[in-house]
């Protein structure tokens, strides 16, 4: 079993659409929860940074931790066409330099 | 300003054949990480250096694999008698200097370079 589970996709949705993207992990050591963005061939770029447990809203996207549960949220609101990529899970222990990533979930949103 | 930059984008080579991949990181930045990424697969550790030392090498496959920061800028992940499981694309990443205790988003960002497309034939 892996550290971190990532559902890989593909999701789809149509514009406009709130998008919801998850993952759970193992470890309860884990402190700090990112999510990224990769477009094809591109590098992962960093969209949310938390610490511990929480929300975080910037823009149109909202990161939320439940450390009780092992589950992370990434949510999309008013999706657009430009947020299709492949979305990253990934998180770190306190004093530690390694990201662990989930699988990814490639999403699409239509027009 | 620059990001991240790796050098080959893209490198076919032949089972058995040496190579090396280039990362040079962002200006002033002390941490780098090399990170595997394989087809549908998130990016996995290889190795981490802070300056000229590799202080976390827990992520290499085996003894095939070795990586150098000479001079605490640019690294050169280098990998012998490649074989097809060595296809992947290579991820770089630099930080302005280790992760640490800090909550600072800013303090503990990855900057990831678009990788080297590895294919081994």
């Amino acid at each position: 079993q892996k550290e971190v589970e990532q559902d890989p996709g593909p999701l789809s949705v149509p514009e406009g659409a709130i998008v919801s993207l998850n993952c759970t992990y193992s470890n309860s050591a884990f402190q700090y929860f990112m999510w990224y963005r990769q477009y094809s061939r591109k590098g992962p770029e960093l969209l949310m940074y938390t610490y511990s447990s929480g929300n975080k809203e910037d823009g149109r996207f909202t990161a939320q931790v439940d450390k009780s549960s092992k589950y992370i949220s990434l949510f999309i609101r008013d999706s657009q066409p430009s947020d299709s990529a492949t979305y990253l899970c990934a998180m770190r222990f306190t004093g530690a330099q390694k990201l662990v990533f989930g699988q990814g979930t490639r999403l699409t949103i239509n027009p | 300003g620059a990001g991240v930059s790796q050098t080959p984008s893209n490198k076919v080579t032949e089972k058995g054949k040496y190579v090396e991949l280039r990362c040079d990181p962002i200006s002033g930045h002390t941490a780098l990480y090399w990170y595997r990424q394989s087809l549908g697969q998130g990016p996995e550790f290889l190795i981490y250096f802070q300056g000229t030392g590799a202080a976390d090498d827990s992520g290499l496959p085996n003894d095939r694999f070795f990586a150098v920061r000479p001079e605490g800028s640019v690294s050169t992940l280098k990998i012998q008698r490649t074989e097809r499981g060595d296809s992947a694309v290579y991820l770089c990443a630099s930080s302005p200097s280790g992760a640490g205790t800090s909550g600072s988003r800013s303090y503990n960002e990855q900057f990831f370079g678009p990788g080297t497309r590895l294919t081994v034939l």
